[in-house]
């Protein structure tokens, strides 16, 4: 079993909706990272959290440390969301750990 | 926000050479630095930990002389694939951290024919 579980794997939706991306961890941590890759390979990091809900745009971010699961939330989707959401957590301060990533396409 | 390089970004070699990808960080200095591999369709996997002054630190199953790493000064790390093989074409991105953040590179793309 991965330490870092993401779902869905893969997720369309039309532009306008209203999208949650989940990922479960099963390791004791200090952050967790929600990262976006787009088909380039660039990565971008969006968000860190430790605790809370963090909002950024159209991008929130929420995280349950007793239940070890964060949620990525955009509103309001549009095609340029189009790529991979990667959810990364931070075990010992330096080392991440990936989740398998999240490929959303958003149609016009 | 701060910004880490990579170069090159793209890369092809025959089987057998050595390729070196330079990451750098631009506005800050990094002790540490981090190499990821990035097969088709998989997850990022942490290579190594590069240590400015010292040697680095290899995850399990990865060949340290295989990919040679030099964190020579705080703002440049190198990895170098060294004899390499197709097998070793994949995406290679570094990151460096700053306070509680990560910055990533923009990667490396490098196919061996």
């Amino acid at each position: 079993k991965n330490e870092v579980e993401q779902s869905p794997q893969n997720l369309t939706a039309q532009e306008g909706e209203f999208i949650t991306i989940n990922c479960s961890y099963s390791v004791g941590i200090s952050a967790l990272h929600w990262l976006q890759q787009h088909p380039g390979g660039g990565i971008v990091s969006l968000f860190m959290l430790s605790s809370g809900k963090k909002k950024h745009g159209r991008l929130i971010a929420t995280i349950n440390i007793q239940e070890k699961h964060s949620s990525l939330h955009i509103t309001a989707s549009h095609p340029r969301d189009s790529a991979v959401y990667i959810c990364a957590v931070d075990i010992n301060a330096d080392k991440l750990i990936f989740g398998t990533g999240t490929r959303l396409q958003v149609f016009p | 926000g701060a910004v880490v390089s990579q170069h090159p970004s793209r890369v092809i070699c025959k089987s057998g050479t050595s390729v070196k990808i330079e990451c750098r960080s631009l506005d800050f200095q990094a002790t540490t630095m981090f190499w990821y591999r990035q097969f088709p369709k998989q997850s990022l996997m942490l290579m190594a930990t590069s240590n400015e002054g010292s040697k680095a630190t290899y995850e399990q199953g990865v060949e340290k002389d295989k990919f040679l790493i030099n964190h020579a000064s705080l703002t440049l790390s190198t990895l170098t694939v060294t004899s390499a093989h197709p097998e070793d074409s994949s995406f290679y991105i570094c990151s460096a951290p700053l306070g509680t953040e990560q910055f990533f590179g923009p990667g490396t793309r490098l196919t061996v024919l």
